[in-house]
């Protein structure tokens, strides 16, 4: 099984500023099949990236993905009101399990 | 478009089995390539895989829960059915199911979720 370890756990950053989002993978993911999720309170995890870094269909170009082989980033280059959210990685390349990483939590300073 | 909903009992005794209806619409199970699976969050938690169906009757489940879990489909009444027994006060979450195009891939719409609680 292929474990995912998101950092930070928290990240408390102003609007306006830069995200980057840790995933690091405890073997290989295969051919990059690595997604990124957005979940806010309450409500089902949204697709942001797929095949490391690729938007889904409706996703602002402030976020963009990156990576290979273990580590993988997640990067919001200009924070919104609505990103303050957690974030997701996920392999899907191994399966099964497929795994995702515990969570990133992007907090308002 | 596309959409899906988790539909079950919101209140379960251990040892009892739970089963989990997806009801989706906008797609088909028979077309290549699709899949739809289970996804769990228990209460201010990560997210935890469970297993996942193909059009072609492709299934995949948890290793840790392989024991416990079933998934079928069907597809003219466009459902898909977890069951997962012997449940556990742990089994407490939030379930989920989702869509993907695509073998593997990622999941690209997601249910609102249904959350189930396991007591006596």
């Amino acid at each position: 099984e292929i474990v995912l370890t998101q950092s930070p756990g928290t990240l408390s950053l102003s609007p306006g500023e830069r995200a980057t989002l840790s995933c690091r993978a405890s073997q290989s993911v295969s051919s990059s099949y690595l997604a990124w999720y957005q979940q806010k309170p309450g409500q089902a995890p949204r697709l942001l990236i797929y095949g490391a870094s690729s938007r889904a269909t409706g996703i602002p170009d402030r976020f963009s993905g990156s990576g290979s082989g273990t580590d993988f980033t997640l990067t919001i280059s200009r924070l919104e009101p609505e990103d303050f959210a957690v974030y997701y990685c996920q392999q899907y390349g191994s399966s099964p399990p497929e795994t995702f990483g515990q969570g990133t939590k992007v907090e308002i300073k | 478009q596309i959409t899906l909903k988790e539909s079950g009992p919101t209140l379960v005794k251990p040892t009892q089995t739970l089963t989990l209806t997806c009801t989706f619409s906008g797609f088909s199970l028979s077309t290549s390539g699709v899949g739809v699976g289970w996804i769990r969050q228990p209460p201010g938690k990560a997210l935890e895989w469970l297993a996942l169906i193909y059009w072609d009757d492709d299934k995949r489940y948890s290793p840790s829960l392989k024991s416990r879990l079933t998934i079928t489909k069907d597809t003219s009444k466009n459902q898909v059915v977890l069951t997962m027994t012997n449940m556990d006060p742990v089994d407490t979450a939030t379930y989920y199911c989702a869509h993907r195009r695509g073998r593997p891939n990622s999941f690209d719409y997601w249910g609102q979720g249904t959350l189930v609680t396991v007591s006596s």
